[in-house]
């Protein structure tokens, strides 16, 4: 079964500074990964996803996230953050194809909501 | 591109009655839908996978004749929350993912539903 975790509930920055989500997964083999935004009563935005192509994967809103299979992790970069960054993540893991009709099935963490500081 | 609209976004209901959420792909034809729940400050939580022409399949603990799950074309499937009660309310979202090969899904907006 595969399992996200992602470390720390609440993150807290200011405008301008470095923003780090994390997220470790656990899976047999390698998993596709996603993050994705949500605001207050709204659906869910992709930010960037993984599927085994290069290992740094860049995505809207100049978010970036790393993957690292050794560390089993795929946490989440912004080198600046933005007010309107402010809002809830989530990192989630999918099965790769196998033939099987729950393909894109996701599991998520637990979320992260970032708050940024004027 | 790639559009899945849910409606409604917010509904009222009373107890005991039932309450349909619809989840349509706009610009694509979905052989899969999935249908999430997510409570307050929680996470999304699976319930069901929908795949046009079948049955649902549910998860672990998702009461299947409490949800039920219709996705009778490619481009909408139908989650009906029977007989709901307060503890049903929740935030309900939809994905649906086109194609057997795509490595990605597509969310609808969510539909609040509150059960008073």
């Amino acid at each position: 079964a595969q399992s996200v975790t992602q470390l720390g509930s609440h993150v807290s920055v200011s405008e301008g500074a470095l923003v780090l989500l994390r997220c470790n997964y656990s899976s047999s083999v390698p998993p596709y990964l996603f993050w994705y935004v949500q605001y207050p009563n709204q659906g869910l935005q992709l930010l960037l996803k993984y599927t085994s192509a290069a290992t740094l994967v860049k995505g809207i809103n100049g978010f970036e996230a790393e993957f690292k299979k050794s560390e089993t992790s795929f946490h989440l970069t912004k080198p600046s953050a933005h007010m309107s960054d402010a809002a809830e993540y989530f990192c989630a893991v999918s099965d790769r194809y196998a033939g099987g009709t729950s393909y894109g099935k996701l599991t998520f963490g637990q979320g992260t909501i970032l708050t940024v500081h004027p | 591109g790639a559009v899945v609209s849910q409606h409604p976004s917010r509904v009222i209901c009373k107890s005991g009655t039932s309450v349909k959420i619809e989840c349509r792909s706009l610009d694509f034809q979905a052989t899969t839908m999935f249908w999430y729940r997510q409570f307050p400050k929680q996470s999304l939580m699976l319930m069901a996978t929908s795949n046009e022409g079948s049955k649902a399949t549910y998860e672990q603990g998702v009461e299947k004749d409490k949800f039920l799950i219709n996705h009778a074309s490619l481009t909408l499937s139908t989650l009906t929350v029977t007989s709901a009660h307060p503890e049903d309310s929740s935030f309900y979202i939809c994905s649906a993912r086109p194609g057997w090969m795509n490595t990605e899904a597509f969310f609808g907006q969510g539909t609040r539903l509150t059960v008073v």
